[in-house]
């Protein structure tokens, strides 16, 4: 157990709609990076942020967007969800280093757009 | 073009010693290279961590060559439990993480 906690653990929606997802960080953690999981590939880095700013972003389009909180949870908004945008999202969480961080990841959201 | 590979799958017995290398040579100067383990619906594990030379842990051995375009992760004797998709993950100048491909390794008995 990493002490991320992701919610919901699964959810459906219908294309057009928006969804936000949530996520918990570890104690102690500053830092909160999203990723997007397609079925049988790789994580897909969408953003991250540190102390409730963006600090880098994939090759996103503007409709994933983010915040985080002064607590440092984190949500992941998605608008006009489109038949592609079904996979796994995970959170993971941090705290930045001098050379950089560990992330630990929570156990995702497994979103599914009909 | 600045990529992140891996080979994707990788068979072996119960045992023996497995090496997976990734290819990263786009990384940032300043970062770590982290490998994850990750089973089918469930978020990556963090497995080891280097930022050069060698790491090593109670799982798993990290070698990471003086230009850090590459990283071995070795897992000393494999066990059935072992059998998971394997991941590099590496931070790209402009701040972008990245994460390889994946490599599938199958352990059999």
């Amino acid at each position: 157990e990493t002490g991320v906690t992701q919610s919901p653990t699964h959810l459906i929606k219908t294309r057009g709609q928006q969804v936000t997802l949530r996520c918990s960080s570890q104690s102690g953690h500053n830092t909160v990076s999203w990723y997007q999981q397609a079925l049988g590939q790789g994580p897909q880095f969408i953003f991250q942020y540190y102390r409730e700013e963006e600090n880098g972003r994939g090759n996103f389009p503007p409709r994933f967007s983010g915040l985080q909180f002064p607590n440092y949870s984190s949500e992941l908004n998605v608008n006009a969800l489109e038949l592609d945008d079904s996979a796994l999202y995970l959170c993971a969480s941090s705290s930045v280093g001098s050379f950089g961080e560990t992330q630990y990841f929570g156990p995702g959201t497994r979103l599914l757009v009909l | 073009l600045a990529k992140t590979t891996q080979p994707i799958s990788m068979d072996s017995y119960e045992g023996q010693e497995v090496n997976i290398t990734c290819s990263h040579n786009n990384i940032a100067t300043n970062d770590y290279i982290t490998w994850y383990q990750q089973f089918p619906s469930q978020g990556p594990r963090f497995i080891i961590q280097g930022y050069k030379t060698k790491v090593t842990n109670e799982v798993a051995s990290l070698f990471i060559p003086a230009d850090r375009k590459s990283s071995t992760l070795s897992l000393p004797r494999v066990s059935l439990s072992d059998t998971a998709v394997y991941y590099c993950l590496v931070r790209e100048y402009g701040n972008k993480l990245v994460f390889g491909a994946g490599t599938i390794l199958r352990v059999k008995s």
